[in-house]
């Protein structure tokens, strides 16, 4: 496996499942990120981890909670979702440097989620 | 005021056109700007990268900031059918640390080359 990779590919979960996204980088970076995307709109910051310590959470519900075991991999676990929640969830990954510049950051292919 | 706005299109052309993608923005310290390309059913792949204002040329592709205008564009040159995908504007106001280094994107621009 290289790059970033995301699963389920598909998910079609309840408002009253929990289910959770996983996502693992095989590139060695030290950070991690899950953003939502959704029709029409700009891709949406929801969560940063740096160093497996969470640095960001953009105003997320609390239906949506994230977790970091190690710098390798990221999930994002799912309760009581509303439809209006049914987006693709991308993760990416970057190596921050510290340094005064932009990592690039590298994408997962997404997981495609419809709430019912 | 959104703080990037990015036309969605959809834009179609033939093949061999020039194609011109632009982002304007609003917050006059962002420093860094990218252009993403996302295929459908795929994550965005960064295509350019730029710092502060001018242009960068890889190949068929050209970034142009213009931050006094804060304008942003994307030309790409002999335009292929492979090159149909969706094109994200990106930009952050600087290096990571909490919420500076975080990317604001724009809505994307859906394009299709025709044969």
């Amino acid at each position: 496996e290289t790059g970033v990779t995301q699963t389920p590919r598909h998910l079609v979960m309840g408002m009253t499942n929990k289910k959770s996204l996983k996502c693992e980088q095989h590139l060695g970076h030290n950070a991690m990120y899950w953003y939502k995307q959704s029709a029409k709109k700009p891709l949406e910051l929801m969560f940063v981890y740096s160093l497996e310590e969470r640095v960001e959470n953009n105003s997320v519900p609390s239906r949506f909670s994230p977790e970091c075991p190690n710098s390798s991999h990221l999930f994002l676990h799912l309760h009581t979702l509303q439809p209006e929640d049914s987006a693709l969830y991308l993760c990416a990954s970057s190596q921050e440097s510290g340094a005064d510049i932009q990592e690039t950051q590298y994408f997962g292919p997404g997981t495609r989620l419809l709430v019912l | 005021q959104k703080e990037v706005e990015q036309d969605p299109g959809p834009l179609s052309v033939p093949e061999g056109a020039i194609v011109s993608l632009n982002c304007t923005y609003s917050n006059s310290a962002f420093q860094y700007f990218m252009w993403y390309r996302q295929y459908s059913r795929k994550g965005p792949e960064l295509l350019m990268y730029t710092y502060s204002s001018g242009n960068k040329e890889d190949g068929r592709f050209t970034a142009q900031v213009d931050k006094s205008s804060k304008y942003i564009s994307l030309f790409i040159r002999d335009s292929q059918p492979s090159d149909s995908a969706t094109y994200l504007c990106a930009m952050a106001l600087g290096n990571y640390g909490g919420s500076q280094g975080n990317l604001i994107f724009g809505k994307g621009t859906k394009l299709s080359v025709k044969p």
